[in-house]
């Protein structure tokens, strides 16, 4: 168990709709990270935020959003969701200031769209 | 811009061998960090074994060790005694050591242990 939690696990929605994704980082771990897996693009970097605030930008679609929380977790806004949103989430968080800097996985969240 | 090139799609090997699966990346950055995940088939992100770029000695986590090579820009991991458990997508990654980065990820490696 990595002690990152993302809720739900699976998600099934039809196209156009919005979903929020959840997670809850390790304790004390004040990065969280947002990843997309899908087959055709593999693992991806969608957006990073620091103690609240964002800290990276990576290729995350205009019609998704996120926010971190005064107590840590995060949740990542899909909207108008399209066939090819379907893909594996990952949020991932990491300790500040260590050199290592591991980023730890929670077990991801699958989202079809229908 | 950083890049992880990960050439081998899949590969088999023996329970109890060693197998190696390699890794080459670049970046333009002194200072960086190499990591391997699992993936087994039930999907969760397993974090192995780090490398950083200014270590001298080459990583080892139990039966899993990083051959690293700097100069060559390869970072290969090495599972020793190979388990039935061991299959699973083995992903390589990178980031740079300038604050917290984010990773960097190659297409990855799927390994079987055939009994």
């Amino acid at each position: 168990d990595s002690g990152v939690t993302q809720t739900p696990k699976h998600l099934i929605t039809a196209t156009g709709q919005r979903v929020t994704l959840r997670c809850s980082p390790r304790s004390g771990d004040l990065s969280v990270y947002w990843y997309q897996q899908s087959l055709d693009q593999g693992l991806q970097f969608l957006i990073q935020y620091y103690n609240g605030e964002e800290r990276a930008k990576g290729n995350i679609l205009e019609r998704f959003s996120a926010q971190q929380f005064p107590d840590l977790h995060s949740e990542l806004n899909l909207s108008s969701l399209e066939l090819g949103d379907s893909a594996l989430y990952f949020c991932a968080s990491s300790v500040a200031d260590s050199r290592q800097n591991i980023q730890y996985f929670g077990a991801g969240t699958r989202l079809s769209v229908l | 811009a950083q890049k992880i090139t990960q050439t081998q799609p899949g590969m088999f090997v023996q329970e109890k061998e060693a197998v190696t699966l390699d890794c080459t990346y670049d970046t333009s950055d002194p200072s960086y960090g190499l990591f391997w995940y699992k993936q087994p088939s039930s999907g969760e992100m397993i974090f192995l074994i780090y490398q950083g770029s200014y270590d001298q000695q080459n990583a080892t986590e139990g039966r899993y060790s990083l051959n690293f090579q700097k100069a060559r820009k390869s970072a290969n991991l090495v599972i020793s005694a190979s388990q039935l458990g061991d299959s699973a997508m083995y992903f390589c990654a990178m980031r740079r050591n300038s604050g917290n980065t984010p990773l960097v990820f190659g297409k990855g490696t799927r390994l079987s242990v055939i009994a």
